[in-house]
Parts: C-alpha cells; structure tokens; sequence
C-alpha cells in the first residue's frame, strides 16, 4: 500500500530560524514528490516539485531534496518568518493509466514565534 | 492563475439533510477531485473525475456521491448529512496529458458542520 509519512507532527520554533520538516515514502512506480504550504483556512499551494532525477531545488527560503535510493525528502526553511506558520503537507505522486495519483502525508504543522 | 471557486466557505446543517458543495475551476482542467481534510488524519480523497460524466470512488465515498455535468464544474452532494461528516472538504482540479506535472489546484475549503 502507497504510504507518506511526515515528522514530526507539529514544530514550534522562533522567528528568524532554520527548521528541516521529513517526509518518507512508500510509494511505486514513483513519479515526483511536491511540498504543499497550506495557510490556516485555505487550500493547499504547492512550493516545489520533485523528479526522480532530482536531488535538491529551492524555491526562495525553501529547499526541498531528495533521495530516491532511501524514498525520503526533506523541507528546509531558511530564516524563519512569520508568514511560515502553516502545514506542510508532503505529496508523493505514483501513476496509473496516465494519470497521476497523489498520495498524502498527513502534514507538519509548523508554528513560528516572534 | 488557476482558480478554483467553491460555493461555500462555512455551512452549518442538520442531521438527515441533504448538502451540495460546489467547486467550480476555469483553467478547462479534465481532472478534479474532492477531499475531506480532518485533523490528523490530513486529506483523504472522496470522490474524483477525469471527464464529464465520468467518475470513480476514491478512499472514503461512503455517504457521498458527486456530478460532473460541466467540465468545469464538480458538485458532492451528501444525500443524508451526518455528524460524522462535519469537516473541511476542499475541491482541486488538474491538467491531463503532456502538460500535466501532477500539481493539485485547491480551492478555499469548505467547512461543513452538522449538527
């Protein structure tokens, strides 16, 4: 069964900050693996896609890796601010007929104090 | 920018009624999907499309079922609304073929309650 596992669960930490949220996966055939950020009260918006043959990108303060060898990923925020208290939810996409099926973590929700 | 628009952002019904939650997108995506978000449990999917009039069952379509008479519209509908069914359900949509990345388009959410 296709499983995304997220950790930790909750992070609380202050302004100004790095933090590393974990996302490990059971997922095949794999396809790619997004980071979402999702507001308190809103959709879900993704931050960065992963391809099989990708190891690292960044997307401003975030940077996202990956190891396809161990099927874990990794979210880094750099300098923590404010507007990053959210949860982040990781979401690993197999695919079947063509199309893609996502499967979800059950997210980190990240918390950042002035 | 893609948009994805869904009816209500709060409702709050009775036990037995009948509820319709609409989302409707205006990128001409073929795929949209309907989730139901519940504190740790993250989101888990009801019901999803990859055409007009085509449907199929996600994980949970128990007490649910949805339409899809418009590309651009995807409607679930709770025949019999339950206490258990209070939650946030969130409507997404997604491109099909080449162009598709996999990426998930969201809409606000709707925050159910029944009471």
């Amino acid at each position: 069964k296709n499983q995304v596992e997220q950790s930790p669960q909750s992070l609380i930490i202050l302004e100004g900050k790095n933090c590393t949220l974990q996302c490990n996966y059971t997922v095949s055939p794999f396809s790619n693996l997004r980071w979402y950020k999702q507001d308190t009260g809103r959709g879900p918006v993704s931050l960065t896609i992963m391809t099989f043959s990708e190891n690292t990108k960044s997307n401003g303060r975030y940077t996202a890796t990956l190891d396809a060898d161990t099927k874990q990923s990794s979210l880094h925020i750099t300098a923590s601010q404010l507007s990053d208290s959210a949860s982040y939810i990781c979401v690993v996409s197999g695919t079947r007929g063509g199309s893609y099926i996502p499967t979800f973590g059950r997210g980190t929700s990240l918390i950042v104090h002035p | 920018d893609v948009k994805v628009t869904q009816s209500s952002r709060y409702l709050v019904k009775r036990t037995g009624e009948k509820v319709f939650l609409e989302c409707v997108q205006d990128m001409d995506h073929e795929n949209m999907f309907w989730y139901r978000q519940d504190p740790g449990l993250g989101l888990r999917l009801i019901y999803f499309s990859y055409d007009v009039k085509m449907k199929e069952k996600g994980d949970i379509p128990e007490g649910y079922s949805v339409s899809r008479e418009k590309k651009e519209r995807f409607s679930l509908i709770l025949e019999s609304a339950s206490t258990n069914q209070t939650s946030m359900y969130l409507c997404a949509s997604s491109l099909t073929g080449i162009l598709d990345t996999g990426e998930l388009f969201f809409g606000e959410g709707s925050r159910l309650t029944v009471l």
